[in-house]
């Protein structure tokens, strides 16, 4: 699985968007870019995943470069509740599954 | 109607101790992973499971040893515990290992050993 990296540390406006960047310039042409977030003493929480085109769910929008080696999660409307730490991971949907979660980026909201 | 579940939530022993976490799964998935998040917060995949066969086996010391008796459970016996395995440990679920990568995780459990 490629490698990402992510910034460290954010903050946000509460009720601004808030756009995470995140690097996988190794990424390859079968791996899927998945963003989880993990909200303070709970388990990591499934945010949205893309290929290729731009997704868009009820939580967030993901846009993914053309050359795919760096994407943005935008979380539209930044809340208190969105302080977390955001994972953004290459993932090979064709192997085993394994995830590899990095440091991530701890995104702090602020009123 | 929890999708994942964990018990138990908290974990105080001594070391040396053997014992066990619980991990259910209710969404009908194939695939059961656990993880292990240390004290400076870096979760890394331990093991995982799909239709009751271990897939991956990363590389943790043989006193961990995952146990599933169906595909909707995946338990973690620990033997002759240490005080580096003082961490939180999270179980989670996906569809399937090919077609959804998707993981849905547990509440974790806090394992502490004195």
């Amino acid at each position: 699985d490629a490698k990402t990296t992510q910034p460290t540390s954010m903050d946000c406006a509460e009720g601004r968007a808030a756009n995470l960047p995140c690097n996988h310039s190794t990424i390859s042409g079968n791996e899927y870019v998945y963003w989880y977030r993990q909200i303070h003493s709970q388990g990591p929480q499934y945010i949205i995943h893309g290929l290729k085109n731009n997704e868009t769910n009820e939580m967030a929008s993901l846009i993914i470069t053309e050359d795919r080696k760096s994407s943005t999660l935008i979380l539209p409307h930044a809340t208190l509740r969105d302080t977390a730490v955001y994972y953004c991971i290459a993932v090979n949907n064709t192997n085993a599954g394994k995830s590899t979660f990095g440091d991530g980026t701890t995104l702090t909201v602020k009123p | 109607d929890t999708a994942v579940s964990q018990t138990p939530k908290y974990l105080v022993t001594q070391m040396g101790n053997d014992k066990s976490i619980k991990c259910e799964q209710n969404l009908g998935h194939d695939t059961m992973y656990w993880y292990k998040q240390d004290s400076k917060k870096f979760l890394k995949i331990m093991f995982s499971y799909n239709n009751k066969e271990l897939i991956i086996n990363e590389t943790v010391p043989n006193r961990f040893s995952p146990k599933s008796p169906d595909k909707a459970h995946l338990n973690l016996h620990i033997n002759s515990l240490e005080l580096g395995d003082s961490a939180v440990y999270f179980c989670a679920s996906s569809q399937d290992r090919v077609q959804k990568e998707t993981q849905y995780f547990g509440p974790g459990t806090r394992l502490l050993v004195l």
